[in-house]
């Protein structure tokens, strides 16, 4: 089936250091999301990215569907960033919203 | 941002027992999606739906049954309950475009003893 490999597993930063979290997928996906899981549980999304570069705040995605890879981009850490970060690609028509296959995640902690 | 909320946070069921796990949306959205999370697997999609009245079988669907009786309700039911499907469960709702993102429920926790 289809699969997604994030890496690094985990990353230990310094507050103010820059993260790059690397999405792989086995298949071409029609999209990529980003999501936040907070310690405790609860999913926030954070960018949705069909191709190229998005930005919002201190986050920068980068999707190239046709080498089947994705990148977050966190600047400047702050020790509120701490926790995991999960990439889901899409497969499906565009713009259906179709089902989301899920990476097991980078799970970040920023110290001060 | 959409507002999905789940019910009951927490359940404990017993081995063999019915368990209901219940979601709702309040944007509108057409699609809903049901996902379990345990550790080292990742999120796995159990059933979705496209709107009321549709159910679609996820990758991992054994065990499971769901129901969209409106556009924003969503439930997962485990006939029969076992040990292993005590997991965090997710709700999701979504639509589509270009930049379609899905968000998530608070999640409910199961314990099947």
């Amino acid at each position: 089936g289809q699969q997604v490999q994030q890496s690094p597993a985990s990353l230990v930063l310094q507050e103010g250091e820059n993260a790059e979290l690397q999405c792989n997928f086995s298949s071409t996906a029609t999209r990529l999301q980003w999501f936040y899981q907070r310690p405790g549980g609860s999913l926030v999304s954070l960018l949705s990215n069909p191709s190229g570069t998005k930005h919002t705040g201190r986050l920068t995605s980068t999707t190239v569907t046709k080498e089947r890879r994705g990148s977050l981009h966190i600047s400047s850490s702050q020790i509120t960033d701490s926790g995991t970060y999960l990439c889901a690609m899409e497969l499906g028509s565009w713009g259906s919203n179709a089902k989301l296959t899920f990476g097991k995640g980078t799970k970040l902690s920023v110290k001060s | 941002e959409a507002a999905v909320t789940q019910s009951p946070r927490n359940k404990v069921a017993v081995t063999g027992g019915k368990v209901t796990l219940s979601c709702n949306q309040t944007n509108n959205h057409n699609n809903m999606y049901w996902y379990r999370q345990d550790t080292g697997h990742g999120l796995r999609l159990i059933h979705y739906s496209y709107g009321a009245g549709s159910t679609e079988k996820g990758d991992i669907p054994d065990g499971y049954k769901a129901s969209r009786p409106s556009q924003e309700n969503f439930s997962l039911i485990l006939e029969l309950a076992t040990p292993s499907q005590t997991s965090v469960y997710f709700c999701a709702s979504g639509d589509g475009g270009l930049y379609a993102e899905q968000f998530f429920g608070p999640g409910t926790r199961l314990t099947v003893l």
